[in-house]
């Protein structure tokens, strides 16, 4: 099956610096893949996704690169503020009919 | 919209016990997904289904664990007896095909 990779597993940067987490997945039939936010004791929320038919997409100050080569997508927040601080999970999918497979989370920590 | 709806939000019980977890999924989702996550990492599916069959329970402990939708609608999933391994948030989520998938408030199970 899916095997999705994460890393790092936590990152610290100062308020106002990029932030980039990276995952790489195995199954190159995969061709959805979301970001999730997830802060303390609350639930996934979809921040941004990708399809495999596209290359990178932007909202604001979050953007998501694909490379379906290596099999390997990136989420990318730029003038990071201290309410980004939460737990970043990337997913994967090989069609509509199945269900996500979700790496292990990057702990994103925002310091004014 | 109103989103998933879980409960309990939370549930302590003595291994060996059993217990039940409830969810409603957004009106019209014909897909649900119940997903374990375990303290640090990501969501890992259990169990799949469309409209009231299952889609994947290949990571179903289905000696201890079991789920029913019946109608298509409200899902239930049991786990009897209680291990301390399944000490864990219990994720339900619904979508429509090849849509973004939505998560409930989950469950949080402690197992002593």
């Amino acid at each position: 099956g899916e095997n999705v990779e994460q890393h790092p597993s936590t990152l610290s940067v100062q308020e106002g610096d990029s932030a980039v987490i990276k995952c790489t997945y195995s199954d190159s039939a995969s061709n959805y893949f979301p970001w999730y936010k997830q802060e303390l004791g609350k639930r996934p929320q979809l921040i941004i996704d990708i399809r495999s038919n596209v290359g990178e997409k932007k909202d604001q100050r979050i953007a998501v690169t694909l490379n379906k080569t290596a099999k390997h997508f990136s989420l990318h927040i730029t003038e990071t503020q201290p309410e980004d601080s939460a737990v970043y999970f990337c997913a994967a999918r090989t069609n509509s009919g199945y269900a996500l497979n979700f790496g292990k989370g990057t702990s994103l920590l925002v310091t004014p | 919209e109103a989103g998933v709806a879980q409960s309990p939000r939370y549930k302590i019980i003595e291994k060996r016990q059993s217990v039940a977890f409830w969810c409603n999924p957004i009106s019209g989702h014909a897909t649900l997904y119940w997903y374990q996550q375990i303290l640090g990492q990501g969501p890992k599916l259990l169990i799949q289904f469309q409209n009231n069959g299952v889609v994947d329970d290949s990571q179903l402990p289905k000696d201890r664990f079991s789920a029913e939708r019946l109608k298509g609608v409200d899902s239930t999933l049991k786990i009897q007896p209680a291990k301390l391994e399944d000490s864990a948030v219990y994720l339900c989520a619904s979508n429509q095909l090849n849509t973004e998938a939505f998560f409930g408030q989950g469950t949080r199970l402690t197992v002593v």
